[in-house]
């Protein structure tokens, strides 16, 4: 079967670090992303791992262990405007030109002063 | 910013009726999806387009059909709207080639009274 799982909510103090954790279960894998979606509007895009290792991107990273089906997400100097959902999503596909993706239910960030 | 959009945001319409959700976008890409999304829930993918003429089902069943007559357009239609199907609608594109990001509208947040 195909399974993403990640923490529902988490709260985190203004300023701090915070890594938002997701583990898999898929068959075909073809990559993983992070999205960030704020009540109401849409998911932008965070991340994408498809190897193992860790991606930076300002105060965003992101790590991916495929042997270990795990990825996480990590926040540094949490802004309040950080508060928001996180979705991990899974892409299926046995080449390069299909992208479906699997999401996890999200994990809920609050940020608080 | 992503150039996607989607029509109406809101949307109330009485059960048996006739709807057609829009979604355009103008960036070019192939591929293009419509995802379901419920208050609190997961993402599941409903409809994947490759390119023109190119329609799949996902893997959330669902009463809604699609058409792909132009690159840009992608509705999504409901021949007779009925209280389960009260959900939130969200569109989105990506790239042909490459496990690239997929970038969503706003969604369509459909209430069926």
């Amino acid at each position: 079967g195909q399974n993403i799982d990640q923490p529902t909510e988490m709260t985190a103090t203004e300023g701090a670090i915070v890594q938002i954790n997701c583990t898999y279960q898929t068959s075909g894998f073809n990559g993983l992303f992070w999205y960030q979606q704020h009540a109401g509007e849409a998911p932008t895009f965070l991340s994408y791992n498809v190897l193992d290792g860790l991606e930076e991107k300002g105060r965003f990273s992101s790590f991916l262990s495929r042997s270990k089906g795990y990825s996480y997400l990590l926040l540094k100097e949490l802004q309040m405007k950080d508060s928001a959902s996180y979705l991990c999503a899974v892409s299926r596909g046995f080449s390069s030109n299909t992208g479906k993706l699997i999401f996890g239910q999200g994990t809920t960030l609050q940020v608080k002063p | 910013e992503a150039d996607i959009y989607q029509t109406p945001r809101y949307l109330v319409i009485g059960t048996g009726k006739k709807i057609t959700l829009e979604c355009s976008q103008t960036m070019g890409h192939d591929k293009m999806y419509w995802y379901q999304q419920d208050p609190g829930m997961e993402l599941h993918l409903i409809h994947y387009s490759y390119g023109v003429n190119s329609t799949e089902k996902g893997d959330l069943s669902s009463e809604s059909t699609v058409s792909r007559i132009r690159t840009e357009h992608f509705p999504l239609t409901l021949e007779s709207a009925r209280p389960s199907h009260t959900s939130q609608y969200l569109c989105a594109s990506s790239e042909r080639y490459g496990n690239t990001e997929a970038f969503f509208g706003q969604g369509t947040r459909l209430t069926v009274v």
